[in-house]
């Protein structure tokens, strides 16, 4: 089936440490990516895009990396902060649809 | 300033209610959606209006019926409540239908009693 998904539901780092979070997708034909970040309480929130005609995009501390090869997609966050703790969502546009994958919660340690 | 608002955040209900969400976007938006997300954070999408027309309608019962009464404007409106339908719904929207990132509103929280 297609799918959308995370290789790790939490990950906790340090204070000011990188961190990686981890996407897989199943569908070859899709061409846009994007990552949100939900703090609780609140609705999910742009983070960063990328199209399928590229491998890296970077913005303020945050690059996503797209592996079209193996489907993989992955979001870095540079000198993570406790501001960055939240429920962090990949997402795979195909059309009209976009397919959220299951979330990955970052917990930052200070 | 707001840029897609929801109403009400919380609505605790029984069981055999009808209820409705209201959402509403500034933006000037084309597109609007709906999404439930349950109590793991899975996020699914239920429908999306692009200029007043539905283009998506996932399986979801027809108990639920969204409207659009205009562009900035999607409503939720959800008959018979039942146990399974506790959830966080979210409205967002988006500048055109295809290949453009949501901006979502804050969510409604739904408890059934």
């Amino acid at each position: 089936g297609e799918s959308v998904g995370l290789h790790l539901p939490t990950l906790s780092v340090q204070e000011g440490d990188n961190s990686i979070i981890n996407c897989a997708y199943s569908n070859s034909a899709s061409d846009y990516f994007i990552w949100y970040k939900q703090e609780s309480g609140k609705g999910p929130q742009f983070i960063i895009d990328i199209r399928s005609n590229m491998d890296k995009r970077q913005g303020q501390r945050v690059t996503v990396l797209l592996n079209k090869t193996v489907k993989h997609l992955s979001l870095q966050i540079a000198a993570t902060q406790p501001g960055d703790s939240a429920v962090y969502f990949c997402a795979e546009i195909r059309g009209f649809k976009t397919i959220f994958g299951a979330g990955t919660r970052l917990f930052v340690k200070a | 300033d707001t840029a897609v608002s929801q109403t009400p955040k919380y609505l605790v209900t029984q069981m055999g209610n009808d209820k409705s969400i209201k959402c509403e976007q500034n933006l000037g938006h084309d597109t609007m959606y709906w999404y439930k997300q349950d109590s793991k954070k899975f996020l699914k999408i239920m429908f999306s209006y692009n200029n007043k027309e539905l283009i998506i309608n996932e399986t979801v019962p027809n108990r639920f019926s969204p409207k659009s009464p205009d562009k900035a404007h999607l409503n939720l409106h959800i008959n018979s409540l039942e146990l399974g339908d506790s959830a966080v719904y979210f409205c967002a929207s988006s500048q055109d239908s295809v290949g453009q990132p949501q901006h979502f509103g804050d969510g409604t929280r739904l408890s059934i009693l």
